[in-house]
């Protein structure tokens, strides 16, 4: 089974601009959630999306959104940019999304704000 | 609200000695503790997790974690450290009905000396 696809893999935007990243999850798994990863802060919960639903969301600002489509893809938008937004983004997938599902994470998209 | 600690950002062990990382957590309900691992430019892989039942969990590449609810940690070890170890390695914590919500600790850099 193919893993956790995410992308792209490198971006770079200026302030101000907007960003989407993508992330397909592994087959049949019908949750995706995402996470920031910085040096600073760690890594840090985004939100969470299951059959098209937005279940968790954690405490990022309205800049940050998301959304699921009917083939379980996600994608991930970003507006205003701010340098402070540059950091790995991280998505995962698993198959429900009830605890203690393991979720099966992507390599990252790296963004980086100028 | 639950949290994580790790203590010690980097740990160094000789080739062939015991791994031990620390990790203690806070949690008002039953928690699920998990343990992922990450290798430079590559997403998180799971190493194990804690549910319920068995309290000493067995993980991939010979590693093992012992759920301790008296002394709240969830410590990874691992009997002889290889160089193939070096990495990043992260504690996080969920419970039931938190979704795929998970919070991480800081991590810890794990370096392995010939």
């Amino acid at each position: 089974k193919a893993g956790v696809t995410q992308t792209p893999r490198y971006l770079i935007k200026t302030r101000g601009q907007q960003v989407t990243l993508s992330c397909s999850p592994i087959s049949g798994h019908r949750s995706v959630s995402w996470y920031q990863q910085t040096p600073g802060q760690g890594l840090q919960f985004l939100f969470e999306y299951f059959s098209e639903t937005q279940r968790n969301k954690g405490n990022f600002p309205g800049r940050f959104s998301g959304r699921q489509f009917s083939n379980s893809r996600s994608e991930m938008n970003v507006s205003t940019l701010e340098l402070g937004d540059s950091a790995l983004y991280l998505c995962a997938s698993s198959l429900t999304s009830g605890s203690p599902e393991t979720q099966y994470f992507g390599p990252g998209t790296r963004l980086l704000v100028l | 609200a639950q949290s994580v600690t790790q203590l010690g950002s980097h740990v160094s062990v000789s080739e062939g000695a015991l791994v031990l990382l620390r990790c203690n957590y806070s949690s008002s309900v039953p928690p699920y503790l998990f343990w992922y691992v990450q290798y430079p430019n590559q997403g998180l892989q799971l190493l194990l997790k804690y549910t319920t039942g068995a309290t000493l969990v067995k993980g991939i590449n010979g590693f093992e974690a012992e759920f301790k609810k008296s002394e709240t940690s969830f410590h990874l070890t691992k009997p002889s450290a290889h160089m193939s170890d070096a990495a990043e390695y992260f504690c996080a914590v969920t419970f039931a009905g938190g979704g795929n919500k998970l919070t991480f600790g800081t991590g810890t850099q794990l370096k392995v000396e010939l």
